[in-house]
């Protein structure tokens, strides 16, 4: 089992640049969720999806848009790339209640520097 | 406003003795809590949950404690080994929400020496 696959795993972007991070999971897991790490800020939710169909708005959504293209892959656009965008971005997904125990299951992460 | 916090950003304990890692929370509708292990390079992986009709909560090495009326709690890793170095997250969530997303704290970062 792949898990949660993200691409790209590294990318540069210059200040005002678009791009698209991709993720997938194959554990029919309806909720699907995008986070970044910064440090001394831990993990902050950008934006999540309950269920197929679904979006909201995290922690720290400004500047970024999702799509839910169907149950297995959730993507995150960056319209306009800041240097304040700069950081580790993490994919996860869980089985709606059943995350409450067991938790997510994490990508490996996409590590993006805005220049 | 950091609804889930981790004061210590880091800490270091010898090989074979106790670790304690603290969180604190200030929402008091959360009533599920998770710990999460994080080495470089590597997406969080989980660890040990809690749900807030609990106190504590066993498996193996790690031990979640809950104390609500004091909204804190914490993990205990008992003996720690050499690979228990990383860093780690706890995180919260509110089941009255509906939406079951978890709000995570700042993370600390464990050293075991050996």
């Amino acid at each position: 089992n792949a898990g949660v696959t993200q691409t790209p795993k590294f990318q540069v972007l210059k200040t005002g640049q678009s791009m698209t991070l991709q993720c997938a999971q194959d554990m029919n897991h309806n909720s699907m969720y995008w986070y970044r790490q910064d440090p001394g800020m831990g993990l902050r939710l950008i934006y999540y999806s309950a269920s197929e169909g679904t979006t909201d708005k995290g922690e720290v959504p400004n500047g970024y848009n999702v799509s839910r293209l169907n149950k297995r892959e959730f993507s995150l656009r960056l319209e306009s790339a800041a240097p304040s965008q700069t950081s580790v971005y993490f994919c996860a997904s869980s089985e709606r209640s059943a995350g409450l125990i067991y938790g997510y299951t994490f990508g490996s992460g996409t590590r993006l520097t805005v220049v | 406003d950091q609804q889930v916090k981790q004061n210590s950003p880091s800490l270091s304990v010898q090989e074979g003795r106790i670790s304690i890692l603290n969180c604190d929370y200030t929402n008091s509708m959360f009533d599920y809590f998770l710990w999460y292990k994080k080495y470089p390079a590597e997406g969080p992986t989980f660890l040990i949950s809690i749900s807030s009709i609990k106190d504590k909560n066993e498996d193996g090495r790690f031990t979640v404690f809950l104390n609500k009326s004091a909204k804190h709690l914490s993990l205990h890793i008992v003996p720690s080994q050499p690979g228990d170095s990383a860093v780690y997250f706890c995180a919260a969530s509110g089941t009255a929400s509906g939406t079951y997303k978890y709000i995570f704290g700042t993370g600390t970062r464990l050293k075991v020496l050996a």
